[in-house]
Parts: C-alpha cells; structure tokens; sequence
C-alpha cells in the first residue's frame, strides 16, 4: 500500500517563509504524479491551492508556489499571513488512483 | 460558477450500503472532466474514494474497491457514490469534487463540495 508522508505539524511567524514537503514511499516524486496540493481549515471543506506540481488556482494567492525538491512535492508559503494556519494536503497520482499525504498543520504564532 | 452540492442519509446502519448523491451546477457532467469522492473520518486526514467519467469509465482506490460504485447520471447532471457492507470505520465526511481535464492533461481537482458527515451505527 502506497504512503504519501507529510510533516505533521511546522510553525511559522507571521511574514515569515516554510516549506512543507510531500514524500512517496515508491520513490521519488515527480512530474509525473501530478502533485496537487489543499488548504483545509477546521470545519471547512478543502481549498485547492496547486496543481500539477507549480500551477496556481485562479483563487490561490501569490505568496503559495509549489516545487519539486530533493525527490519530493513542496509547497512554499512566502510572506505568511495569519489566515494561513490551516491543514495543508498534498495528493498524488498513482497511475489510475490517488493517494493523499498524511496532513501538515501549520501553526502561524 | 461551478457548484458542487452532496446529499444523502446521514445515518446508515452496520452492513448497509451507504448512498450519496453529487448534484452539479455550472458545468455538464458529460464535458470532458472527471467526477470525484473524497471522504474525511472525524478527526483524520483526506481519502480518496475514486472517480468517474460520464462516458462509464471509472477508477477506485485498491482499499476499497470491492466494495465501491460510483456513477453519472446524464440526465440530471449528477453523480453518485454507493459504499457496502459499511462499518463504524466508515463514518466520515464525504465530499465531491471536480477533476478537471484540459487539452493536454487532467490531474487538476478543482472545485469541492462542502461535504456531507455519514454516520455508521444501529
């Protein structure tokens, strides 16, 4: 069974920059598992954020980037706002199926 | 705007079949995307359920396969998600989504319905 592994919680001061990062237990994440990653906060239902790998939502703020580094999907938060604090998920495809990483709560204190 | 709205029994007894229905607005179930369920236990991460196209293709997460349908109906712009022989461990919000296929590739969830919580127990 295929684990998508996250951090499961980083903090962050305000204006500052984090990355959060999206491991395959296949190996190396690439281009080719079409990363996408999601806001969730508490009671809210998922926000997409990113898709294939670097590409923005037409919603998704300038401050969020998606990358690929070191063999896994990364997600930078440049400029972090308050509102950020949230669960970030990342999915990949896993030819015919997709799997979600386990969650990073990001706390902005 | 694309709209995406769950709805269905909340309670479904042990070794039911539980049945939920995704009502879509703002595009046809039978333009060239993909049609999602995503379920959330209390408390726990994401899970992706599968996906289906109106053309009758669809896709199913290994772990529950067997036990997993999901459908389009073309002639109410809607699709469905039915789940047997469910158990406690299968109470959970549910959310649909969009996946969305452009020219060159698919691969990009979109919009999300704001879920709808199926509570397993007698």
């Amino acid at each position: 069974q295929t684990v998508v592994t996250q951090e499961p919680s980083l903090t962050v001061s305000p204006g500052g920059t984090v990355t959060l990062t999206c491991a395959s237990s296949t190996g190396a994440v690439t281009s080719g598992h079409y990363p996408n990653w999601f806001q969730q906060k508490p009671g809210q239902a998922p926000r997409a954020l990113i898709h294939n790998t670097n590409n923005k939502h037409s919603w998704t703020p300038a401050r969020f980037s998606g990358s690929l580094l070191g063999g896994k999907a990364a997600l930078t938060l440049s400029g972090v706002q308050p509102e950020d604090e949230a669960e970030y998920y990342c999915l990949l495809y896993y030819g015919g199926a997709y799997v979600f990483g386990t969650g990073t709560k990001v706390t902005v204190l | 705007q694309v709209q995406l709205q769950e709805s269905g029994p909340g309670l479904v007894k042990p070794s039911g079949t539980l049945s939920l229905t995704c009502a879509v607005s703002g595009d046809s179930i039978s333009s060239n995307n993909w049609w999602s369920w995503v379920r959330q236990p209390p408390g726990k991460g994401l899970e992706w359920i599968g996906e289906a196209y109106h053309g009758g293709s669809a896709n199913y997460s290994p772990s529950l396969k067997s036990r997993v349908t999901i459908s389009v109906d073309k002639s109410k712009n809607q699709f469905s998600l039915k789940l047997t022989s469910v158990t406690a461990a299968d109470t959970a919000v549910y959310y649909c989504a969009r996946i969305y296929c452009s020219d060159i590739s698919c691969f990009k969830f979109d919009y999300w319905g704001q879920g709808a919580l199926v509570t397993v127990s007698s």
